[in-house]
C-alpha cells in the first residue's frame, strides 16, 4: 500500500543535541512537507519541499534543518538551536502540481520530547 | 503569515443532532480550501478539496461549500455519530504560492451516545 512513514513514533532528545526525524513516501509525490503542532494550537509549517534538491522556510523554520537528496524523503532535523522542541510533528506530502488540487497525505507522527 | 480561523474551537453534540462548523481564510488570491478529519491516534485524512466559489461537497452525511468572495467555508454533519467524534482542520493555499498550506486551529468534535 501506498502512503508516509515516519519515524521514530517517539522521540526524546538531550539538551544540546540535535535529532533527525524521518519521513519517507512511496506515492511518487513531488511536494512534501514538515509541520509541528503544540496543544490547542494548529498545524504550523516548517519547511516544505517542492521538488527533489530544492525545499523552502515555512513559517517557523528557525532552529530545524532539512534535506531533499530523494524523490521519496524529506529528514527533519532538530538542531540544538530550537529551544523549545517538545511538540508533535507531523510529514505529509501531495502530488504538488498545479492543476491536480489533490490534498495532502500525512504520516502517524512523531512525538519529540526534552529528557 | 496569512490567517485562517475555525469556530468553534470545540462542539459538544449528542448523537443524532446535526451540527456545523466555519472555516475562515483571505478571500482574495485564492487558490484551494481542503477539509481534513484527524482522529485520535490517527493521522489526518482528507474530506474534500474545494477550489470554485460555490461548491458544494458531500461525502456521506458530512458536506461542505465554500464562498471564495467573503473568505468563509462551512462543514455540515447531519445526523451525528460517537464515530464522527474527531478535529476537523482546514487549510487555506492561494495563488502566490498553490503548494504552500495555512492550516486553522481545528474544530474538536466530541459526539456523545
Amino acid at each position: 500500500d501506498g502512503g508516509i512513514t515516519q519515524s521514530p513514533k517517539y522521540l526524546f532528545r538531550k539538551e544540546g543535541q540535535n535529532v533527525t526525524l524521518s519521513c519517507e513516501q512511496n506515492l511518487n509525490h513531488d511536494a512534501m512537507y514538515w509541520y509541528r503542532q503544540d496543544p490547542g494550537q494548529g498545524l504550523r509549517l516548517i519547511y516544505y519541499s517542492q521538488i527533489v534538491n530544492d525545499f523552502q522556510k515555512g513559517d517557523i523554520a528557525e532552529g530545524y534543518s532539512v534535506s531533499r537528496e530523494k524523490k521519496e524523503s524529506f529528514p527533519l532535523t532538530v538542531t540544538s538551536a530550537q529551544k523549545n522542541p517538545t511538540a508533535f510533528y507531523l510529514c505529509a506530502s501531495t502530488i504538488g502540481d498545479i492543476y491536480s488540487n489533490q490534498p495532502q497525505h500525512f504520516g502517524d507522527g512523531t512525538r519529540l520530547s526534552i529528557l | 503569515i496569512l490567517n485562517v480561523e475555525q469556530s468553534p474551537q470545540s462542539l459538544h453534540v449528542q448523537e443524532g443532532d446535526s451540527t456545523n462548523f466555519t472555516c475562515s481564510f483571505p478571500s482574495s488570491n485564492f487558490y484551494a480550501l481542503h477539509w481534513y478529519r484527524w482522529e485520535t491516534a490517527k493521522s489526518p485524512e482528507a474530506l474534500f478539496v474545494m477550489t470554485l466559489n460555490g461548491d458544494e461537497k458531500k461525502k456521506g452525511r458530512i458536506s461542505a461549500t465554500l464562498n471564495t468572495k467573503e473568505g468563509y467555508s462551512y462543514l455540515y454533519i447531519k445526523g451525528s455519530q460517537p464515530e464522527d467524534s474527531a478535529t476537523y482542520l482546514c487549510a487555506f493555499s492561494g495563488l502566490a504560492n498553490f503548494n504552500k498550506f495555512y492550516f486553522g486551529s481545528g474544530t474538536k468534535l466530541n459526539v456523545k451516545p
